[in-house]
């Protein structure tokens, strides 16, 4: 079956380099896509690939079936869920079920 | 940057009733647009994706007569769901993408459908 699983939740202090961590056993995807999401608000693409990037504050790493987010230098205001999806390409993606990150001042 | 919207952000409605979900593409034509659905604690999960002037195409298990989903133009999809029951309140969300494969999907803030 296809899923994608991260922690519900990820608690870190102010100042900290916070990881989440994300796997799959989606078949034919190898692209991550990261999305930070503000209840009430529309989620938003924070890095994507088949590949460690950066995207400012956000360094994603990669493997084939495992992704980590990384965001530096954590603040209060990170406080938000952050959805790990999956997919081949943007056709069609797989989300798993949010991490609810916890900044703690 | 690209922004989507919907409307209403929450609707509360009795069961039998029809209820009608627009999502727009503001300042971007979106040739696709993709229509998802959260239940408490879990994921997005796809219900449908539709193409400006086609028939959407439904992932397995989400009923096409129940849930109507028309893209008439490249800047507005609308879901409704039919004869809504309780058993449909749900997070509904969009999202609009200008094209397929690489393009990046832009999503709407959501719509908290209750069905009493």
């Amino acid at each position: 079956k296809d899923q994608v699983f991260q922690p519900s939740t990820v608690a870190s202090s102010e100042g900290a380099v916070v990881e989440i961590f994300c796997n799959h056993s989606v078949s034919n995807a190898y692209n991550f896509f990261w999305y930070l999401h503000f209840p009430g608000c529309a989620p938003r693409l924070l890095v994507k690939g088949s590949k460690p990037s950066q995207q400012g504050r956000y360094n994603m790493t990669y493997e084939r079936f495992s992704s980590s987010l990384l965001i530096l230098q954590v603040r209060e205001a990170d406080a938000a869920v952050y959805y790990c999806a999956c997919g081949r390409n943007t056709d069609k993606l797989i989300f798993g079920t949010g991490t609810r990150l916890q900044v703690f001042p | 940057g690209a922004v989507v919207s919907q409307h209403p952000s929450w609707v509360i409605c009795k069961s039998g009733t029809s209820v009608k979900i627009e999502c727009r593409s503001l300042d971007f034509q979106a040739t696709t647009m993709f229509w998802y659905r959260q239940f408490p604690k879990q994921s997005l999960m796809l219900m449908a994706t539709s193409n400006e002037g086609s028939k959407a195409t439904y992932e397995q298990g989400v009923e096409k007569d129940k849930f109507l989903i028309n893209h008439a133009s490249l800047t507005l999809s609308t879901l409704t769901v039919t004869s809504a029951h309780p058993e449909d309140s749900s997070f509904y969300i969009c999202s609009a993408s200008a094209g397929t494969g690489s393009y990046e999907q832009y999503f709407g803030p959501g719509t908290r459908l209750t069905v009493t």
